[in-house]
């Protein structure tokens, strides 16, 4: 059964602070890594999708790193704003498009 | 283009009674999803749709949760009857294929149970 970790639960930083969220996975047979973010009240909105065969994807601040055999994934966050405070989730999915969330790390950056 | 919308936003019954959920997918988006997400916990999936045709209901607790899928779009979630410890915030998702890309949520139902 897949598991899926991500640490810390909970991050607290200034505002400029570039930070590292990580997420680690128990199956590394998988077809893709997901990120979310989630602000209360909201569902869940898609910022980055690697595949199994790539190395990380970048958006904008966000950068994505997949490392499958090891089964880990980091999300950096460059120049973190007060606006990046939500929370992050990964999830990683197999055949049939089904995904297998991790509990996610709340962020608050601070002005 | 619209999103993937759900009502209502939240629900508060008393256990034992019977809740229903419903959801709109985006247009021409095949496969619809139902996630429960309990407090501090990552979504887990209850239901998978294909068109309307049941995919995945593994982890869906099928002695008090139903689904249904009617003509492949809208769908409805149904709990009966239902227990404190389905309180949890139910979102629907849907994607136009399986690659993941276009994979988007509703904003989701907050359901209490007192």
């Amino acid at each position: 059964k897949q598991e899926v970790t991500q640490i810390p639960a909970a991050l607290s930083v200034p505002e400029g602070e570039n930070l590292v969220l990580n997420c680690s996975f128990t199956d590394s047979a998988i077809y893709n890594l997901q990120w979310f973010r989630q602000d209360p009240g909201k569902g869940l909105t898609s910022l980055l999708l690697i595949q199994s065969s790539q190395r990380e994807q970048t958006s904008g601040r966000l950068n994505a790193s997949l490392d499958k055999s090891s089964g880990r994934s980091t999300l950096y966050i460059a120049a973190s704003q007060p606006g990046d405070s939500a929370t992050y989730l990964c999830a990683v999915r197999r055949g049939g498009n089904k995904l297998t969330f991790g509990t996610g790390t709340q962020l608050k950056v601070e002005l | 283009e619209a999103g993937v919308a759900q009502s209502p936003r939240y629900k508060i019954i008393e256990k034992r009674q019977s809740v229903a959920f419903w959801c709109n997918p985006i247009s021409g988006h095949a496969t619809l999803y139902w996630y429960q997400q309990i407090l501090g916990q990552g979504p887990k999936l209850l239901i998978q749709f294909q068109n309307n045709g049941v995919v995945d209901d593994s982890q869906l607790p099928k002695d008090r949760f139903s689904a249904e899928r009617l003509k492949g779009v809208d769908s409805t979630l149904k709990i009966q009857p239902a227990k404190l410890e389905d309180s949890a915030v139910y979102l629907c998702a849907s994607s136009p294929d399986r690659s993941g890309y276009g994979y988007t949520f509703g904003s989701g139902t907050r359901l209490t149970v007192v």
